[in-house]
């Protein structure tokens, strides 16, 4: 089934403790993104990769890193997590390159709380 | 970079009527505008698309309009059933290959009263 797994769903953490979201794809999509959702705010692009080591910063990157080392999986990384992270994240990858659209297939989200 | 403005932020109708959502982007590259709708508690969904060279789309109850020179396209949903409440966001893409690509909308919180 294609499909964009990231994990984990829902995470509890306090200031300053790094962690990573992970977000994996199996439907060989070069493009693969981060957003993160806010009320009123609507998705805002965190980073987004347009494919392996090849990565750019979106509306919203300070905070965040990532990384692209293989075509499947594009984590996103919090070195020193802040409260004003707490947010809904979603990552999503669409086909890229040379395609008439770019339909995003969205994971199913991950609920980051930071004390 | 491309900005895309969405109206209203929300918007509540009664079951069997129209209800209508509007977006403008300023980017007249853009050429790809999707719509997606985000029912509670799930992940935005793909529910109609239109690309730069079609001024209308329709899906059964849903349709899409596009109106390039003014560069504002409108989501349009009739006969509306309390299934569709959700949140509904538009974004507007760049041509394949730019370094940007889906730029979203703040959404647009359908609530569709029995």
């Amino acid at each position: 089934e294609a499909q964009v797994t990231q994990n984990p769903r829902y995470l509890i953490t306090v200031t300053g403790k790094k962690l990573t979201v992970t977000c994996s794809q199996n439907m060989n999509h070069e493009y693969m993104s981060w957003y993160r959702q806010d009320p009123g705010l609507g998705l805002r692009q965190i980073y987004y990769s347009m494919n392996v080591e090849v990565t750019d910063k979106g509306d919203v990157p300070e905070g965040y890193k990532v990384s692209r080392k293989e075509k499947r999986n594009f984590p996103l990384i919090l070195e020193s997590p802040s409260p004003n992270q707490t947010s809904l994240y979603f990552c999503a990858s669409s086909l890229g390159g040379l395609v008439a659209k770019n339909i995003q297939y969205f994971g199913a989200g991950t609920r980051l709380s930071v004390l | 970079g491309e900005n895309v403005e969405q109206h209203p932020s929300t918007l509540s109708v009664q079951e069997g009527d129209s209800a209508v959502i509007k977006c403008t982007y300023s980017d007249s590259a853009s050429n790809y505008f999707p719509w997606y709708k985000q029912e509670l508690g799930k992940r935005p969904q793909l529910i109609i698309d239109i690309r730069s060279n079609v001024g209308e789309k329709k899906d059964q109850r849903i349709a899409v309009t596009l109106n390039k020179t003014a560069k504002h396209f409108s989501l349009h949903i009739t006969e509306t059933q309390p299934e569709d409440s959700a949140v509904y966001f538009c974004a507007a893409s760049l041509p394949s290959g730019s370094a940007r690509q889906l730029t979203f909308g703040s959404g647009t919180q359908l609530t569709v009263l029995p």
